[in-house]
This record gives C-alpha cells, sequence and structure tokens, in this order.
C-alpha cells in the first residue's frame, strides 16, 4: 500500500469549511483513498473513500487530484465535534494489511 | 446490530503475567486486524489475518501472539515478554473485496491495557 503523508495539525473556525489534504504521490491504480477520523480513546470511524472520482456524503466530500497523487478531505460546515484526528489510508481493494500514518489532529474552535 | 466487540475495555496486568483481548465479529467479515495505538500516536499494526487458521506479522508483533479458530473470533495474547505493553488496543475486520467499490474496515472500540 502507498504510503501517506498528511500535516501533523490544522484549526478551522466553527462553522467554516475544514479542508484536510493528503498526499499520495506513489498511489498505484487500484488502491483507493480512504479517510477516516478518531475521538481520542475510542475505535475511527469511517467517513468517506475513492478511487478516482470525486465522492461526497453527508459526512463530508474527497476530492482527488487527476493524477491521484493527492486529495482532500472537506468537511463544509465544522462543528467542534468534528475535532478529531484524520486519518488517511491508500490501500487494494482487497483485504491486505492495513497501514495508518500519523493522522491530522484538527481543532475546531469557536 | 452487527459490529465487532472487544472485550474488556479496560484491563490491568502484572509483570510476568499474559493476558488475552477478545475480538468478536458478528458481520461475517474474512480478515481481521490488531492495531496498538500509545498515547498521542498513529495506530500500528501488530497481527493480521485474512483467513481461518492463517494470519500474518504486522509491523510490531513481537511479544504477541493470535489465533484464528473461527472466523468470528481473532484473540490477542499480549504476553509478559512484551516489555511495554500499556497501549490501546484495536480490533478491525473487513469484508472480502467489492472490485471497484472498494470495502470499509469496521473498527471495534477499543481496549485498553495497564501494567501494574
Amino acid at each position: 500500500d502507498a504510503k501517506t503523508t498528511q500535516p501533523p495539525s490544522m484549526d478551522c473556525a466553527e462553522g467554516r469549511a475544514a479542508n484536510l489534504p493528503c498526499n499520495h504521490s506513489t498511489i498505484s491504480g487500484n488502491e483507493y483513498v480512504y479517510w477516516y477520523r478518531q475521538i481520542h480513546s475510542q475505535g475511527p470511524q469511517y467517513i468517506i473513500h475513492g478511487l478516482k472520482n470525486n465522492e461526497t456524503n453527508e459526512m463530508a466530500s474527497l476530492i482527488i487530484t487527476e493524477d491521484r497523487k493527492s486529495s482532500t478531505l472537506i468537511l463544509p460546515h465544522a462543528t467542534l465535534r468534528d475535532t478529531a484526528v484524520y486519518y488517511c489510508i491508500a490501500r487494494k481493494g482487497g483485504y491486505n494489511k492495513l497501514i495508518f500514518g500519523a493522522g491530522t489532529r484538527l481543532a475546531v474552535h469557536p | 446490530d452487527g459490529g465487532i466487540t472487544q472485550s474488556p475495555k479496560y484491563l490491568f496486568r502484572k509483570e510476568g503475567q499474559n493476558v488475552t483481548l477478545s475480538c468478536e465479529q458478528n458481520l461475517n467479515h474474512d480478515a481481521m486486524y490488531w492495531y496498538r495505538q500509545d498515547p498521542g500516536q498513529g495506530l500500528r499494526l501488530i497481527y493480521y489475518s485474512q483467513i481461518v487458521n492463517d494470519f500474518q506479522k504486522g509491523d510490531i508483533a513481537e511479544g504477541y501472539s493470535v489465533s484464528r479458530e473461527k472466523k468470528e473470533s481473532f484473540p490477542l495474547t499480549v504476553t509478559s515478554a512484551q516489555k511495554n505493553p500499556t497501549a490501546f488496543y484495536l480490533c478491525a475486520s473487513i469484508a472480502r473485496g467489492q472490485g471497484v467499490s472498494g470495502n470499509t474496515i469496521y473498527f471495534g472500540e477499543g481496549s485498553w491495557l495497564t501494567v501494574v
């Protein structure tokens, strides 16, 4: 699975959009980009995933660049409850081993 | 409801003891994983299993052992050989690949292990 790189921390004002970047420059054609978040001392929560097209669900949007070397997770209207560590993972669609990076610690403030 | 159940939520271990963390899933998932998380750190892979009676070491397998005798169960034993076992342990599972749509990884709520 490709290595991903994320900024260690970000801040966002409540009600504004939070844009979390992820670099996966060595991603291969059959690897998906997944986003998870983890609130302290809980199991990670699935947010969204995609292969090459942009994706949107009730939680977030995922924008993947055309060359697939990077992506951005967008939380359109951040709330205080979105404060968490966000993990970007690149992995194949089977069930080989899953490797997590250090993630981005997002702090949403009033 | 379907999901992953980890137990116990909190466990205290004395020096030199082995302890076993339970992970059970009723999602009919083929693959299961164990991760370790230290305070303020990311998740590190201990062991994973893609099928019953088969498992592979992850990045930090030393001092741990697993078994996969049933599809729904993947217990993790923290042995006395693990020198710094105090951590948060997470179990995860995933279904067989769904081709172009990918598939979602499910996590349990975790188990806290403290050495006393």
